[in-house]
């Protein structure tokens, strides 16, 4: 059962456009979300994070949205550059001391950004 | 970073033979994940450490065992490694939950098992 769902495989935009990856989640007991960012050969490395108490969080280019009523969050990108292209996961924690900083994942999106 | 290392990078094994993979930190974090990345599957938990000889299973860790003796090591093993553990593994660290919630992840482990 995916607790954590990015429904998108792919996105291609162009270079100075604006990308949008989404995420949904089920699990009602996350209360904290993360995106991370991962190129070939390379481990996934943070990228921005909002807690359930918020609804956006910005820095830079980059800003995460999260509707809590919905269970969907989405990371925007503005604007793209080539250097973007990477696959990109969304994580999530249901916090609380005994989850032990257990992070759920999404499938990832494969982001590609032409110039 | 030198914070996490992983061994090997790299390694192709037969069917049934015995796997240890292991991951190495410099950062006296407490907590310590095994992931493992597939199509369609994005990044899986198989086992994690919330101490020196304190480690939980994930959800999907039938066919692998850990063991943490050391705080900076965290050692995964395949008992009989089978062709559906052909991935790519990462090993991930972290601090205090009050911290930055975000994983330091190793370069990860290309395991084929043929």
């Amino acid at each position: 059962d995916q607790q954590v769902k990015q429904n998108s495989p792919s996105l291609s935009v162009q270079e100075g456009r604006i990308s949008i990856l989404n995420c949904d989640y089920t699990n009602s007991m996350f209360d904290y979300f993360l995106w991370y960012k991962k190129y070939p050969a390379e481990g996934p490395t943070f990228l921005i994070s909002i807690s359930s108490i918020k609804d956006k969080n910005e820095d830079g280019r980059f800003t995460v949205f999260l509707n809590k009523s919905a269970k969907h969050l989405s990371l925007h990108i503005v604007p793209s550059q080539p250097g973007d292209s990477a696959v990109y996961f969304c994580a999530a924690s249901a916090g609380g001391g005994t989850s032990y900083g257990k992070l759920t994942f999404g499938q990832g999106t494969i982001l590609t950004v032409h110039p | 970073d030198a914070g996490i290392t992983q061994s090997p990078r790299h390694k192709v094994t037969e069917t049934g033979t015995p796997v240890t993979l292991r991951c190495h930190q410099t950062e006296n974090h407490r907590y310590m994940y095994w992931y493992r990345q597939d199509p369609g599957h994005g990044l899986r938990l198989i086992h994690y450490s919330y101490g020196v000889k304190d480690t939980d299973k994930g959800e999907v860790s039938d066919g692998y065992s850990v063991s943490r003796s050391k705080t900076e090591d965290f050692l995964l093993t395949l008992e009989s490694a089978t062709s559906s553990q052909t991935s790519v593994y990462f090993c991930a660290i972290r601090g205090e939950i009050t911290s930055n919630y975000g994983y330091t992840f190793g370069s990860g482990t290309r395991l084929t098992v043929v």
